[in-house]
């Protein structure tokens, strides 16, 4: 397995403003993805990070308030656009290999709340 | 469309009792079922897989896990719970026809108590 690290672990943001979120992985990957849980609560994934285009989007995510960054094998962003307190929640970050049955592993997460 | 059920949102064990945490999968195809763990406060943890093969598959911590094809279920069990298996548990689907996807379940949280 490989080792996801995630920053920031923890932000505090005012509304209106955006937050960028690092995920570097330890070894290539092929898929990247991006997830967004409420504490307690299952994963939502946002996208799929797309190394070298853009990414794929699940319903209810746009573009415009989740810009994600894959510019290779490793590194990933995902930024939160224009923030408003119900963007609070946990992000997580994590990588696949592309045999199917590769399972995925996740970094720590980043703890966003927006005031 | 594939999806895994985690019917309950709680288990409470005393500790030393085994454990089952349930799932149930719907997947057209050879399903990969995955389950993975939460501390607080922390990323998931993979524990264990099932791609083909042997019906009991063992995996980290102890934890073991049932496929059963003619029930459409990926049970997690230890036959001797820790205070410190008390988390999150997830289980998990591969989309067979499509790697890109995985779902996942509601989650069930396991508190094993003294």
């Amino acid at each position: 397995s490989a080792v996801i690290s995630q920053k920031p672990s923890r932000d505090i943001c005012q509304r209106g403003t955006s937050l960028t979120i690092q995920c570097q992985v330890d070894s290539q990957v092929t898929m990247m993805f991006w997830y967004r849980q409420q504490p307690g609560q299952s994963l939502t994934l946002i996208a799929t990070a797309n190394q070298g285009s853009e990414a794929t989007y699940e319903s209810g995510f746009v573009i415009d308030k989740f810009p994600i960054s894959r510019p290779n094998l490793t590194f990933s962003t995902l930024t939160v656009s224009n923030m408003s307190p119900e963007d609070s929640s946990i992000y997580l970050c994590s990588g696949c290999r592309d045999r199917e049955f590769d399972e995925q592993f996740f970094g720590p997460g980043t703890r966003l709340t927006v005031l | 469309a594939q999806s895994v059920a985690q019917p309950e949102d709680q288990v409470n064990v005393a500790e030393g009792n085994p454990l089952t945490v349930k799932c149930t999968y719907s997947v057209s195809g050879n399903p990969y079922l995955f389950w993975y763990v939460q501390y607080p406060n922390r990323g998931l943890q993979f524990l264990l897989k099932y791609i083909t093969g042997d019906n009991l598959v063992k995996g980290s911590y102890g934890f073991e896990a049932e496929f059963n094809k003619s029930q459409t279920s990926f049970h997690l069990k230890k036959p001797s719970a820790l205070v410190s298996d008390s988390a999150l548990y997830f289980c998990a689907v591969r989309d067979p026809y499509n790697f890109n996807k995985f779902y996942f379940g509601s989650g069930t949280k396991l508190n094993v108590k003294p």
